[in-house]
């Protein structure tokens, strides 16, 4: 089965705080997609990656930026974190054409 | 760029019975792909079927069926035989097809809570 996983369930931290959040998929998946989730609003597109150290921008880069210096590893970055930006985030993984397999999400509150 | 919207947000059903969760999409594109997705409680969101636009069949797995309407843009999500497990929150997702810029992003609806009553 596929394993998408990311590094903390729950974040709390202060405005202005840089932020990492990991996500790591052991199935040598070439695409790596990072989302939010906020009540209403569904699931928006942050950042996603097609292979290592590529990326492209989604629907709402803006106050993030990623990085995949590993195939299997898809980190999302918050240069300085703001009230705004607390919210679900969920990672997910597919191979080029195939379904997405998601992570099981990590609730961030910045205060 | 493409819209999906789920103009419902909560719905309920009685355990065993059966339930129908609405999407409609907006597109330009004449071959994409649909997905609904289960999020329950535990939060790990889980493919529940997928359909691909120039199949004319409907999709089915199990209890889970859809009734995939290309000329009205409209894709729902029948739930037969509900049971407590499928209490969760349901997404439905559009995909353009594999390669070019799309690299397989998704696009997602709202969302729609469903409840089930024993």
């Amino acid at each position: 089965d596929v394993k998408v996983t990311q590094s903390s369930r729950y974040l709390v931290k202060r405005t202005g705080e840089k932020v990492f959040l990991e996500c790591v998929q052991d199935m040598d998946h070439e695409n790596m997609f990072w989302y939010r989730q906020d009540p209403g609003l569904g699931l928006r597109l942050i950042y996603f990656s097609y292979d290592v150290k590529m990326k492209e921008k989604g629907d709402i880069p803006e106050g993030y930026s990623v990085s995949r210096e590993k195939k299997e590893r898809f980190s999302l970055i918050l240069e300085s974190a703001s009230t705004n930006q607390t919210s679900m985030y969920l990672c997910a993984s597919s191979l080029l054409g195939e379904s997405q397999f998601f992570g099981p999400g990590t609730r961030l509150t910045v205060l | 760029a493409q819209t999906v919207t789920q103009s419902q947000p909560e719905m309920s059903v009685q355990e065993a019975e059966t339930v129908t969760l609405s999407c409609t999409y907006d597109t330009s594109e004449s071959d994409y792909y649909l997905f609904w997705y289960k999020q329950p409680p535990s939060r790990q969101m889980i493919l529940v079927i997928r359909q691909e636009a120039y199949k004319q069949q409907n999709a089915t797995e199990n209890r889970f069926s859809v009734n995939f309407q290309k000329a009205a843009k409209s894709f729902s999500l029948k739930i037969s035989d509900s049971q407590l497990g499928d209490a969760a929150m349901y997404f439905c997702a559009y995909r353009s097809p594999a390669g070019g810029t799309s690299y397989g992003k998704l696009t997602f609806g709202q969302g729609t809570i469903l409840t089930v009553h024993p």
